[in-house]
């Protein structure tokens, strides 16, 4: 069964600062989704990353996916405060021939002025 | 362009009520799910279904009980709710076919609480 591990589960970061959020997980997932979910609020996709050294770029965000250290990295350039909001990766194993989707219990990111 | 729709927003029960919390979406999606969030949980698959007729048990099933009779919809439901169910319930589709990105689609979110 798919473990998918965050860390760190909580990031306070200036303005303008880097960051990587880190995305571990246990066996072999297919795939790999990174979602954002602003407080009160449904969760919204980010990135899909489909196969080993996928990298995606939006803004001041980058994800990769790197399947044979089961490791995903969410990068943060230069932070604004709009950034603050809680993100989630997610693996999808293949489990009876479909697409089983298991989250990490996320990383909130509140970032300073 | 409804996308996935939940309802009801806001429910309170009290200990072995039953209710059913709605899911329906416009997309023709053949994958929806349905998962829980509670504090430094993260979101934990409680149900899904690959198509109508076809569901399967997720993390944390007990407690809950789904069908799938159409593309549609795909209602959960709580048999005799005990507080430990007290969360925001979220309903989550995609296509999910090989070759697709399978990106899940996410409703609004229901918050349950049981007294």
């Amino acid at each position: 069964e798919l473990k998918v591990e965050q860390n760190p589960l909580f990031l306070s970061m200036q303005e303008g600062k880097n960051y990587t959020i880190y995305c571990n997980y246990s066996t072999t997932s297919d795939r790999l989704y990174w979602y954002r979910q602003d407080p009160g609020k449904s969760l919204e996709s980010l990135f899909v990353l489909l196969s080993n050294g996928a990298v995606k770029q939006e803004g001041r965000l980058m994800a990769s996916l790197d399947t044979k250290a089961r490791l995903s990295t969410l990068h943060i350039t230069a932070a604004v405060h709009d950034l603050s909001a809680t993100y989630f990766c997610a693996g999808a194993p293949i489990t009876s021939g479909t697409y089983k989707y298991i989250f990490g219990t996320g990383t909130r990111l509140k970032v300073l002025a | 362009n409804a996308g996935v729709t939940q309802t009801p927003k806001f429910q309170v029960l009290k200990t072995g009520q039953s209710m059913t919390l709605q899911c329906a979406q416009d997309m023709n999606h053949e994958y929806m799910s349905w998962y829980r969030q509670d504090p430094g949980m993260g979101l934990r698959l409680i149900h899904y279904s690959v198509g109508a007729g076809i569901t399967d048990q997720g993390e944390v099933p007990n407690g809950y009980n789904v069908s799938r009779s159409t593309t549609e919809d795909f209602p959960l439901r709580l048999l005799s709710a005990a507080p430990s169910q007290t969360s925001v319930y979220f309903c989550a589709s995609s296509y999910n076919g090989l070759g697709l990105s399978g990106e899940l689609f996410f409703g609004e979110g229901s918050r349950l609480t049981v007294l």
